[in-house]
């Protein structure tokens, strides 16, 4: 079946811990998203790739960084440096740029910190 | 920052219509409106998009005003299922998109 994937659901690290949340993709779309979600808030924009190779801050990238070495993939690593780790992350997927085209996500990974 | 403004909550009695707005007024004129909904604690649900006409498909209409600077998301007959919180999105060509706080729609039997 196609569609995103994001592994794994739950999540538990220590405080000063990397920790790296996986995003993968079989739908051939180019871009990729990585959102955060904290209770009863909406989804914030962390880093987004329009196309392999290439990715943008959003609105909260201090404390994470990520890579689009593959089409199909697009890894999150929450580092030490982010002062509030736990949160619901989410994943997303679309088409190629151009037209109109709908955002697939994915069903999150709950990250805590302990 | 989002680029939308919705209600942060609403009630609909079930097998009524939901009416949910959206206030989009610096939308630009490639921007399409896209509907979210996400129903707790799972990823978000795409529901229906547009850029100047009505859409109609099988979960929903979307009525987007003629100025194009708000639109109006309705499900025609609620039902307990519906409920959820409900994000309303301008959006083009793959770049950055960002959600607001949406509209937490409960729908009452």
């Amino acid at each position: 079946d196609g569609g995103i994937t994001q592994s794994p659901k739950y999540l538990f690290r220590k405080e000063g811990q990397n920790v790296t949340l996986s995003c993968e993709q079989n739908l051939n779309h180019d871009a990729m998203y990585w959102y955060r979600q904290d209770p009863g808030q909406g989804l914030r924009l962390i880093y987004y790739s329009q196309i392999v190779n290439d990715f943008q801050k959003g609105d909260i990238a201090e404390g994470y960084s990520v890579s689009r070495e593959k089409k199909e993939s697009f890894p999150l690593t929450v580092t030490s440096a982010q002062k509030n780790p736990t949160a619901f992350y989410l994943c997303a997927s679309s088409r190629d740029r151009g037209t109109s085209t709908e955002a697939f996500f994915g069903q999150g990974t709950r990250l805590t910190v302990v | 920052d989002a680029k939308t403004t919705q209600p942060p909550s609403m009630d609909c009695a079930e097998g009524r219509a939901a009416n949910l707005p959206c206030n989009h007024s610096t939308i630009s004129g490639n921007e399409y409106v896209y509907w979210y909904r996400q129903i707790h604690s799972q990823g978000p649900q795409y529901i229906i998009h547009g850029l100047k006409n009505n859409e109609t498909n099988e979960m929903a209409s979307l009525i987007i005003t003629e100025d194009r600077k708000s639109s109006t998301l309705i499900l025609p007959h609620a039902t307990l299922r519906d409920t959820a919180v409900y994000y309303c999105i301008v959006w083009y060509n793959n770049n950055d998109m960002r959600f607001g706080a949406g509209t937490r729609l409960t729908v009452k039997p």
